[in-house]
């Protein structure tokens, strides 16, 4: 019954390795996103797709690398992991791009980078 | 871009009393603003927006404000609950046609709420 998943909800690696955290959404959405929420509570975007197609790309460092294999899914890989990309990292949806919808969030997962 | 501030960081209130977050937001073309709750360890979740046709609105104990001359909006919560105690966060977005990108959210920093039973 779950709207939208994340997997894993807890990350612990060392510096320098490659990690991916996995997005899925079953409430037909057409977009999704990936937030970073840092240590200090704040919320920033830093990708968003639609059907597949790259929308919104922040000034977000090349290691971050966004992959939807289809609309269901949002992927995020990272690689070259540093101290600073400890974060929660959330998923998101919402219905379409025709206008502003509501936006739902998954459980985060929370990366610790060592 | 858009830039949205939020004040104040934390506000502690006795349970009964009444809560109030202000927001503000830097772009007049902004139409959309929404405020989320998040609880602690969980995800944010919306609990009541309003789009620039409108100046109130109201969801039983909650209600936001919209001045769009004076570029900002609030929060209302009456008769705070212990339940109430969370992260709001406030948000704003531009229209397609004013360069944003339909969807996209610009967060204001939060406010801790605090209601003390």
């Amino acid at each position: 019954d779950t709207a939208v998943s994340q997997t894993p909800k807890y990350l612990v690696t060392q510096m320098g390795n490659d990690k991916s955290i996995k997005c899925e959404q079953n409430l037909g959405h057409d977009t999704m996103y990936w937030y970073k929420q840092d240590s200090k509570k704040f919320l920033k975007i830093m990708f968003s797709y639609n059907n597949k197609e790259l929308i919104i790309n922040e000034t977000v460092p090349n290691r971050f690398s966004p992959k939807s294999p289809d609309k269901a899914h949002l992927n995020l890989h990272i690689n070259s992991l540093e101290l600073g990309d400890s974060a929660v990292y959330f998923c998101a949806s919402s219905h379409s791009m025709d206008r502003v919808h509501e936006q739902y969030f998954g459980p985060g997962t929370r990366l610790t980078v060592t | 871009g858009e830039n949205v501030e939020q004040h104040p960081s934390t506000l502690s209130v006795q349970e009964g009393d009444s809560a109030v977050i202000k927001c503000t937001y830097s772009d007049s073309a902004s139409n959309y603003f929404p405020w989320y709750k998040q609880e602690l360890g969980k995800r944010p979740q919306l609990i009541i927006d309003i789009r620039s046709n409108v100046g109130e609105k109201k969801d039983q104990r909650i209600a936001v404000t919209l001045n769009k001359t004076a570029k900002h909006f609030s929060l209302h919560i009456t008769e705070t609950q212990p339940e109430d105690s969370a992260v709001y966060f406030c948000a704003a977005s531009l229209p397609r046609e004013y360069g944003g990108a339909t969807n996209k959210l610009i967060f204001g920093t939060g406010t801790l709420l605090a209601v003390q039973p």
